[in-house]
């Protein structure tokens, strides 16, 4: 199927701790983002990349890294989550320079206790 | 600072009559909006957009309308189905910035 794929569904985790979340794309997009949706149910981009370049990164704390070692795959990870973490996180991706619409995978709902 | 909004949390609406859903916005240099419909446990699903030039397009039950001046987007979903129930995010964008900004949501229920 073609898609955008996130792993895992869902992560519980200490506050602390260190922990990633994956994505990967199979349909030949170019761009890739992660988005953040928080209590307030706001969907809010945090970064986006552009044949493994970054092209853009909001005010997110230098705790995610964001890395992306192909243009069909972008990575999070989070150092030394913070209860504030606790959201759900969707990548995404499309084709750079085009109104083509974003996919979105299914998320990932982070829960830092 | 919010530059897309959608005041109504919620909707119901019976099914068969026409679901309106409003969004608004407020940085003019927005010149493509769309509407993205999203059910439980999954991620946001493209449904229709618009350009800035035009004040509407139509696919099917969908239609957006456009009002620049007021800087405001409606979608009309007419007739509505039970299928229809999910939650509506309205979005925006200014073409080559790659950075789409959304509304909170609004959740419309679609009652038999």
């Amino acid at each position: 199927d073609t898609a955008v794929s996130q792993t895992p569904k869902y992560l519980v985790t200490q506050m602390g701790n260190d922990k990633s979340i994956k994505c990967e794309q199979n349909l030949g997009h170019d761009t890739m983002y992660w988005y953040k949706q928080d209590s307030k149910k706001f969907l809010k981009i945090m970064f986006s990349y552009n044949n493994k370049e970054l092209i853009i990164n909001e005010t997110v704390p230098n705790r995610f890294s964001p890395k992306s070692p192909d243009k069909a795959h972008l990575n999070l990870h989070i150092n030394s989550l913070e209860l504030g973490d606790s959201a759900v996180y969707f990548c995404a991706s499309s084709f750079r320079g085009t109104n083509s619409p974003l996919h979105f995978g299914n998320g990932t709902r982070l829960t830092v206790t | 600072d919010q530059q897309v909004k959608q005041n109504s949390p919620s909707l119901s609406v019976q099914e068969g009559r026409i679901s309106i859903l409003n969004c608004d916005y407020t940085n003019s240099m927005f010149d493509y909006f769309l509407w993205y419909k999203k059910y439980p446990a999954e991620g946001p699903t493209f449904l229709i957009s618009i350009s800035s030039i035009k004040d509407k397009n139509e696919d099917g039950r969908f239609t957006v309308f456009l009002n620049k001046s007021a800087k405001h987007l409606s979608l009309h979903i007419v007739p509505s189905q039970p299928g229809d129930s999910a939650v509506y995010f309205c979005a925006a964008i200014i073409q080559g910035a790659q950075k789409l900004v959304f509304g909170q949501g609004t959740r419309l229920t679609i009652n038999p």
